[in-house]
């Protein structure tokens, strides 16, 4: 079985400040690590995603992640923060094998504040 | 373009009244699913269907039904609502296979039953 926790529902930050949300997981396979952001009234949209590879991975809008295997933790990360970041932002698991092939199983999702 | 394109975006009904909402997708991909998004408790996946006519519970499906009569369509039903199931619904679609990539998604059904 699969499963995301992500630390912390609500995140505040003031604009131009560092952004982290923190996602760990647990997975039987090895996984695949995605973050995806929803914004008010829309589907949720690709940040990035961890399949195999280099183990810091860079997304759209500055945002990038680091696969941390002995920590299993896929935290997000951006520099400094815009008011435009303010969203809901998804971390999720993908096993590629076993019971959990194909399927995505998200955590419970944090809010994202930017303050001016 | 790829997309992922789900009907209704709103929609109210009343207690055991059928419903229906469609999904279908343009990218050939194999896999469908279904969530449903609800306050503090993430995406739960409802049914999925890893192909025409292979179709399988996902962690909620209780009061859902799903089919899959051709690739490109996943259409969710609910034969009789009730107001538990008010939430925000996504389709998405991905490809299975090797270099699995993301899933991409629908822009949601957001369902009020009363």
């Amino acid at each position: 079985a699969q499963s995301v926790t992500q630390l912390g529902s609500h995140v505040s930050v003031s604009e131009g400040a560092l952004v982290l949300l923190r996602c760990n997981y647990s997975s039987s396979v090895p996984p695949y690590l995605f973050w995806y952001v929803q914004y008010p009234n829309q589907g949720l949209q690709l940040l990035l995603k961890y399949t195999t590879g280099a183990t810091l991975v860079k997304g759209i809008n500055g945002f990038e992640a680091e696969f941390k295997k002995s920590e299993t933790s896929f935290h997000l990360t951006k520099p400094s923060a815009h008011m435009s970041d303010a969203a809901e932002y998804f971390c999720a698991v993908r096993g590629a094998g076993g019971t959990s092939y194909g399927k995505l199983t998200f955590g419970q999702g944090t809010i994202l504040t930017v303050h001016p | 373009e790829a997309q992922v394109t789900q009907n209704p975006r709103y929609l109210i009904t009343v207690t055991g009244k059928k419903l229906t909402v469609t999904c279908s997708q343009n990218m050939n991909h194999e896999y469908m699913s279904w969530y449903r998004q609800d306050p503090g408790l993430g995406l739960r996946q409802i049914y999925y269907s890893m192909n025409v006519e292979v179709t399988d519970k996902g962690d909620v499906p209780e009061g859902y039904k799903v089919s899959r009569k051709e690739k490109r369509n996943f259409p969710l039903i609910l034969e009789s609502p009730s107001p538990n199931q008010t939430s925000l619904y996504f389709c998405a679609s991905s490809r299975l296979g090797q270099g699995i990539t993301e899933a991409f998604f629908g822009q949601g059904t957001r369902l009020t039953v009363v």
